[in-house]
């Protein structure tokens, strides 16, 4: 069990669906970052959100949405989405955005896109 | 372009012996460092962080940076079955002014430790 929890573990969506990845952590960290990973490579950096604002937007494309409702909370919202982003989606936190500490990951979300 | 190398392997060891996993990176302004533990289907997982030059030891593992050399390195002793996955050597880009905090994965090296 990890300490930033994701929610749901698995999501099956069609194109035209409109979804979204959960993640929460009680750490009191203040960065919270959303990668993708695809099987067998590292995890790519999508998102980063320092002190509740997005700091880093990794040329992701307008599908993917993130927001950061309050400093325990990461969503990442889903709308027509395409077969090459089934993945695993990982959301991770940070103790402090302007030092170089360690990130820690949740479990992920499997996500399938038909 | 930032980039961190690593032996995607696979690294097979027996049972019982010492497993060593090498990184180089290229940003020598990078001041952390981190090797993460992933198992098939499962989430990174956090297992050594180092900070300063020389060897950072925890229990079965062992993390030596060499800054100078732009190199990490991960030993495990007494290598176990349950130690296959993969490991990610990761940096931290060397720069946090403006409130961001960002990791350059290496590829990472399969590991396999057969009884």
């Amino acid at each position: 069990d990890t300490e930033v929890t994701q929610t749901p573990k698995h999501l099956v969506m069609g194109m035209t669906n409109k979804k979204s990845l959960k993640c929460e952590q009680h750490m009191g960290h203040r960065a919270m970052y959303w990668y993708k990973q695809k099987a067998k490579k590292p995890p790519e950096l999508m998102f980063v959100y320092s002190y509740e604002k997005l700091s880093i937007n990794e040329s992701v494309p307008s599908r993917f949405s993130p927001e950061c409702p309050n400093s325990s909370l990461l969503n990442l919202h889903l709308h027509a989405l395409q077969p090459e982003d089934s993945a695993l989606y990982l959301c991770a936190s940070s103790q402090d955005p302007d030092r170089g500490g360690p990130q820690h990951f949740g479990d992920g979300t499997r996500l399938s896109i038909l | 372009q930032k980039e961190v190398e690593q032996n995607s392997g696979p690294l097979s060891v027996p049972e019982g012996a010492i497993a060593s996993l090498n990184c180089t990176y290229s940003d020598r302004g990078s001041q952390s460092f981190f090797w993460y533990r992933q198992y098939s289907g499962k989430s990174p997982e956090l297992i050594m962080s180092i900070y300063s030059n020389g060897d950072k030891e925890d229990g079965r593992f062992t993390a030596q940076l060499n800054k100078a050399s732009q190199y990490v390195s991960l030993l495990i002793r007494d290598s176990q079955p349950s130690d296959s996955a993969t490991y990610l050597c990761a940096v931290n880009e060397g720069r946090f002014s403006g409130g961001y905090n960002k990791l350059i994965f290496g590829a990472g090296t399969r590991l396999a430790v057969h009884p």
